[in-house]
């Protein structure tokens, strides 16, 4: 079944730079791949999803890539701030069900 | 606003006691989900229903039932044969069974052993 890896260290990085995210997936090519964010003690919150024949897809300062000869999703966050520190869950659709498989995120800090 | 309610926030559980998590939404969502999220580990899938009256078994089911009566009502039980339950639940619901839909998260109930 499909496996969902992210990167378990912390992301450190100064406000004004630019984040980038690492998902890579293994067993299984995914049809699509969603980007969550989690706070301390609360749910995760959508953000993203893009299909496999979708390389690139952005929202506002937010940018996710899907290269399948990789395997890999690559999650920007332009002109970080300090209120984009969070973790970053990515998830996957398995085959033969509907549902979900996620990675354990990468949890970013954006430093003022 | 709609959303998905999930209560209490916090559970202790005694050795040998069943307890129920509540998952409410008023968002006309067809498919519910539970998961697990224990540190340094992703969600991991309980159960999953896709419409009333019919739940499948996720990844780690044992030691945990659950119904669905209604569609806006999706309650866990975290039984005695569960021996680890302390973790964070989260409970999210899909618009319909299509694979791709977004999720929508409640914020979650922590459960604790005394």
């Amino acid at each position: 079944s499909l496996k969902i890896e992210q990167n378990s260290e912390a992301l450190n990085i100064q406000e004004g730079k630019t984040a980038t995210l690492t998902c890579n997936y293994t067993n299984y090519s995914p049809a699509y791949l969603q980007w969550y964010r989690q706070d301390p003690g609360r749910g995760p919150v959508f953000l993203l999803l893009i299909r496999e024949n979708e390389k690139e897809k952005r929202k506002e300062r937010l940018k996710v890539t899907f290269d399948t000869t990789l395997k890999q999703s690559l999650f920007h966050i332009t002109a970080s701030q300090p209120a984009d520190s969070a973790t970053y869950l990515c998830a996957g659709g398995d085959t033969g069900r509907r549902a979900l498989t996620f990675g354990s995120g990468t949890r970013l800090q954006v430093q003022p | 606003d709609g959303g998905i309610t999930q209560s209490p926030k916090y559970l202790f559980r005694k050795e040998g006691q069943n307890v129920t998590l509540s998952c409410e939404q008023n968002l006309n969502h067809d498919a519910m989900y539970w998961y697990r999220q224990d540190p340094g580990q992703g969600l991991r899938l309980i159960y999953y229903s896709q419409i009333v009256n019919d739940f499948q078994k996720g990844d780690i089911a044992e030691g945990y039932s659950v119904s669905r009566e209604k569609k806006e009502s999706f309650p866990l039980t975290v039984t005695s044969a569960q021996k680890n339950p302390t973790a964070f639940y989260l409970c999210a619901s899909t618009l319909d069974s299509q694979a791709n839909q977004p999720q929508h998260f409640g914020d979650g109930t922590r459960l604790s052993i005394l």
